[in-house]
């Protein structure tokens, strides 16, 4: 069965560091991975995802995320945090032998302090 | 640039009460789904739906959820007997194609309380 894991509830950064919010998997067969991000009262939105290809990804707003397969890692990065950056971010798989449907990591709060 | 958008916002019901999320799916999108998220849970799959009916559905999605797109535009999902354990924020999504690398572009929600 599918399954992701984010190990951080919660993770704190000052503005201007660089951020890492983690993400692992487990799949059956090969992995399709995404980012998304939720704003206080909106909708989960789409930051970047992993298909095949070049391990690291660019997604939006600066973000990028790294593809590991050795050790079924999927860690969002951004190379200087903003305050703007605040907000719960879900990590997502699917897998080719499996249905339509994400399976979601359980959210980690990321709060970027002056 | 397109979006997902889903009414009501926030919907209060009695349990047994019956409710209707509306959700309008990005105009040229093909896939349909519900998704919901129980307050301080992680968000899980309901339901897919393609070419009017249902493609997958969760063990979640029982007897009592209905899903439908009774025009062009509208994707629904109706609760016939609300429980209490129903309360939570539900997230329609779309997509061109149901393909496992195809992105889902999530609405805004509906958060439901059942009292």
């Amino acid at each position: 069965a599918q399954s992701v894991a984010q190990p951080e509830d919660q993770v704190n950064v000052a503005e201007g560091n660089p951020l890492t919010v983690k993400c692992t998997y487990s799949v059956s067969g090969n992995p399709y991975l995404f980012w998304y991000v939720q704003y206080p009262n909106r909708g989960l939105q789409f930051l970047l995802k992993y298909i095949t290809g070049d391990n690291l990804v660019k997604g939006s707003y600066g973000f990028e995320a790294e593809f590991n397969k050795s050790q079924t890692s999927f860690h969002l990065k951004k190379p200087s945090a903003l305050v703007s950056d605040s907000a719960l971010y879900f990590c997502a798989v699917r897998d080719n032998t499996y249905g339509q449907n994400f399976v979601f990591g359980p959210g980690t709060r990321l709060s970027v302090l002056p | 640039e397109p979006e997902v958008t889903q009414t009501p916002s926030h919907q209060v019901t009695q349990m047994g009460q019956e409710v209707i999320l509306r959700c309008v799916p990005i105009s040229n999108h093909l896939y349909f789904y519900w998704y919901r998220q129980i307050l301080g849970q992680k968000v899980e799959f309901l339901v897919s739906f393609y070419n009017n009916e249902i493609s997958e559905k969760s063990e979640i999605f029982d007897d009592q959820f209905s899903v439908e797109r009774p025009d062009g535009s509208n994707f629904t999902l109706k609760i016939r007997s609300t429980k209490l354990e129903d309360s939570a924020m539900y997230f329609c999504a779309s997509s061109t194609q149901g393909a496992q690398g195809e992105t889902q572009y999530f609405g805004p929600g509906t958060r439901l309380l059942v009292l």
